[in-house]
């Protein structure tokens, strides 16, 4: 069964940078075609997509956070983790992963909610 | 610029259809979208990819009721015989060479 888990802290202190970790279950990270994504939802707020990673290793970004965001695999342990820096108040949110086939996000983690205050 | 559309809402009573839209960006029409569906306090579900000329193949266990179809620059999703649990917020979502963008969101009540 394919399953994504987010993991990470849920309390973080502006300026300070987080770091979050995808592990996948149920695929390879390595296969020919396989991404993975992570998505950010504000409380109340729409979808917003952040970065991706590639089987190849080839990695996108959302452009107004480029900046800001890493997005690394580890293979061995099948985990796709991203990090953040300079957190803000803004960027308190659920953030999801989600496995990338053929262009679309078809599976979804549960997300993990993450809340940026001093 | 790449952009999707949503309305913010729709209302449709249980046991009738709804109609929702997804409209891309002038000069987009020809992109394929994906729906997805994300039920109160959990994360979103992939309901199904929907190409431009109507073609559409859904995610596993998405019921028949769920159907997409397409025209110009509208995507649409209709979900037939509404229950309760449809009551949801639907996205669409589309993507360029390494952008990924999503539509605001319809909130769907079902009454």
């Amino acid at each position: 069964q394919v399953t994504l888990r987010e993991s990470g802290p849920a309390l973080v202190k502006p300026t300070q940078t987080l770091t979050l970790t995808c592990t996948c279950y149920g695929f390879s990270l390595n296969t020919s075609g396989m991404c993975v994504s992570w998505i950010r939802q504000p409380p109340g707020k729409a979808l917003e997509w952040l970065a991706r990673i590639d089987w190849d290793d080839d990695r996108y970004y959302t452009t107004s956070l480029k900046t800001r965001l890493t997005i690394s695999k580890d293979t061995s342990k099948n985990q796709v983790v991203l990090t953040m820096t300079n957190l803000d108040a803004v960027d308190t949110a659920t953030y999801y992963c989600a496995r990338v086939q053929d262009d679309a996000f078809d599976i979804w983690g549960q997300g993990t909610m993450v809340t940026v205050s001093s | 610029q790449l952009v999707l559309t949503q309305s913010p809402s729709a209302s449709a009573s249980l046991g009738a259809s709804v109609k929702l839209t997804c409209t891309l960006s002038s000069g987009h029409s020809s992109y394929a979208i994906a729906w997805l569906q994300q039920q109160p306090e959990t994360g979103p579900r992939y309901l199904m990819k929907l190409n431009s000329d109507g073609s559409h193949i859904k995610g596993d266990g998405i019921p028949d009721r769920f159907s997409g179809s397409s025209s110009g620059a509208e995507r649409y999703l209709t979900i037939s015989s509404l229950q309760s649990e449809d009551e949801a917020d639907y996205y669409c979502q589309t993507w360029g060479t390494g952008i990924v963008v999503f539509g605001g969101g319809t909130k769907l009540t079902v009454i």
